[in-house]
């Protein structure tokens, strides 16, 4: 089955640096990889989600970069807020007819200093 | 529109008793997945559910199973309970082939 790598497990950055957390997955089938973040208490919400059929794709201060050749994607956030601080998870499925069997990775705390 | 409920948000069982966890999606999603979320293991996929039909099934042991009724709504159940089960079980809906909208989960601690 899938298997989905997340690096790193933890990682600190400075209000207004950049953040990057890499995934790689081994399932060449795969061609669905969304990225949640999930506060505490909370259940994961998707921020951005990248199909097999792009490279890039950006929404404000967030993208994501698809390498399928090498099997690995990113997450980038840019211009760091405090209220980024959570932990990020990556994923990945063969969509087929559905998205609901996601494979994740095992998760990033993102902690932004003020 | 209201998000995913699930109820009971927290509970306590003992080892040996079972557990039914309850799963309201979004109006008008008819596609409704569980999974298993410990700081050991990560999320863990149990089950898919659409129009009432289990889609795919993650590798758990046969003492987790779940339904979905004609409305949507969804209930696993976990018979035979283990320390080991003590986890956060979230569920999520979406529409056939889009974005998986996840509710607060229910936190299950087996004593």
């Amino acid at each position: 089955g899938e298997n989905v790598e997340q690096h790193p497990s933890t990682l600190s950055v400075q209000e207004g640096d950049s953040a990057v957390i890499k995934c790689t997955y081994s399932d060449s089938a795969s061609n669905y990889f969304p990225w949640y973040k999930q506060e505490l208490g909370k259940g994961p919400q998707l921020i951005i989600d990248i199909r097999s059929n792009v490279g890039e794709k950006k929404d404000q201060r967030i993208a994501v970069t698809l390498n399928k050749t090498a099997k690995h994607f990113s997450l980038h956030i840019t211009e760091t807020q405090p209220e980024d601080s959570a932990v990020y998870f990556c994923a990945a499925a063969w969509g087929g007819t559905s998205y609901g069997k996601l494979t994740f990775g095992q998760g990033t705390i993102l902690t932004v200093h003020p | 529109k209201a998000g995913v409920t699930q109820t009971p948000r927290y509970l306590i069982k003992t080892r040996g008793q079972q557990v039914t966890l309850s799963c309201s999606p979004i109006s008008g999603h008819r596609s409704v997945s569980w999974y298993q979320q410990t700081p050991g293991q990560g999320l863990q996929f149990l089950f898919e559910y659409f129009s009432e039909t289990q889609r795919n099934k993650g590798n758990f042991p046969g003492r987790f199973s779940g339904r979905q009724f004609s409305n949507s709504r969804s209930e696993m159940n976990v018979s035979t309970l283990e320390l080991g089960d003590s986890a956060l079980y979230l569920c999520a809906s979406s529409l056939a082939t889009g974005e998986l909208f996840f509710g607060e989960g229910s936190r299950l601690t087996v004593l």
